[in-house]
């Protein structure tokens, strides 16, 4: 059974630092990965989605790896902003339709 | 146009209340989606229909039940429901209806907050 895990759980970091999120998996056969934003009470928005084939994906200030022998993805946010506070969810696509979501990390940028 | 737009934003209902859940989207996709997500908890498979069949059921109880009357909508029926059920109600859709596509982005509405009472 596919597992999903997000590490840490919660981060506070100020202003303008760089940081890294980080999303394990425990069955490396899966079609994507993609990271989602949610802000609280919300819906999620898509951030990167990166196929199995792929090792990484970036869009503006944000790099997302994937190493699916190791079972690991990461998000990059460079130069984070208090508008980047959030949680980050990281969810794997299996057989099918089925998507398996981490747990997520609350991210909290001080000004 | 990549929006999924869910109505209402807000219910709440009574245990032997009859409601139903709306969700929409026009951008031609195939696949759509009914996720529960609780309080600081991952969002929740429960149900995906593709070209407007059933597709994949999660063993979701019979209190709940999904309605995709064409390619555009999506419904889900709620009667008879436990406070435990109260939660965000998440849409989501993506471009076709065959599984394994593995470039496919899922697009997220932005959730109906129910409240059972």
């Amino acid at each position: 059974k596919q597992e999903v895990t997000q590490i840490p759980a919660a981060l506070s970091v100020p202003e303008g630092e760089n940081l890294v999120l980080n999303c394990s998996f425990t069955d490396s056969a899966i079609y994507n990965l993609q990271w989602f934003r949610q802000d609280p009470g919300k819906g999620l928005t898509s951030l990167l989605l990166i196929q199995s084939s792929q090792r990484e994906q970036t869009s503006g200030r944000l790099n997302a790896s994937l190493d699916k022998s190791s079972g690991r993805s990461t998000l990059y946010i460079a130069a984070s902003q208090p508008g980047d506070s959030a949680t980050y969810l990281c969810a794997v696509k299996t057989g099918g339709f089925k998507t398996i979501f981490g747990a997520g990390t609350r991210l909290f940028v001080k000004a | 146009d990549t929006e999924v737009t869910q109505t209402p934003k807000h219910l709440v209902m009574g245990m032997t209340n009859k409601k139903s859940l709306k969700c929409e989207q026009h951008m031609g996709h195939r696949a759509m989606y009914w996720y529960k997500q609780k309080a600081k908890k991952p969002p929740e498979l429960m149900f995906v229909y593709s070209y407007e069949k059933l597709s994949i059921n999660e063993s979701v109880p019979s209190r709940f039940s999904p309605e995709c009357p064409n390619s555009s909508l999506l419904n889900l029926h709620l009667h008879a429901l436990q406070p435990e059920d109260s939660a965000l109600y998440l849409c989501a859709s993506s471009q076709t209806g065959t599984s394994g596509r593995s470039q496919e982005t899922q697009y997220f509405g932005p959730g109906t907050r129910l409240l059972v009472l």
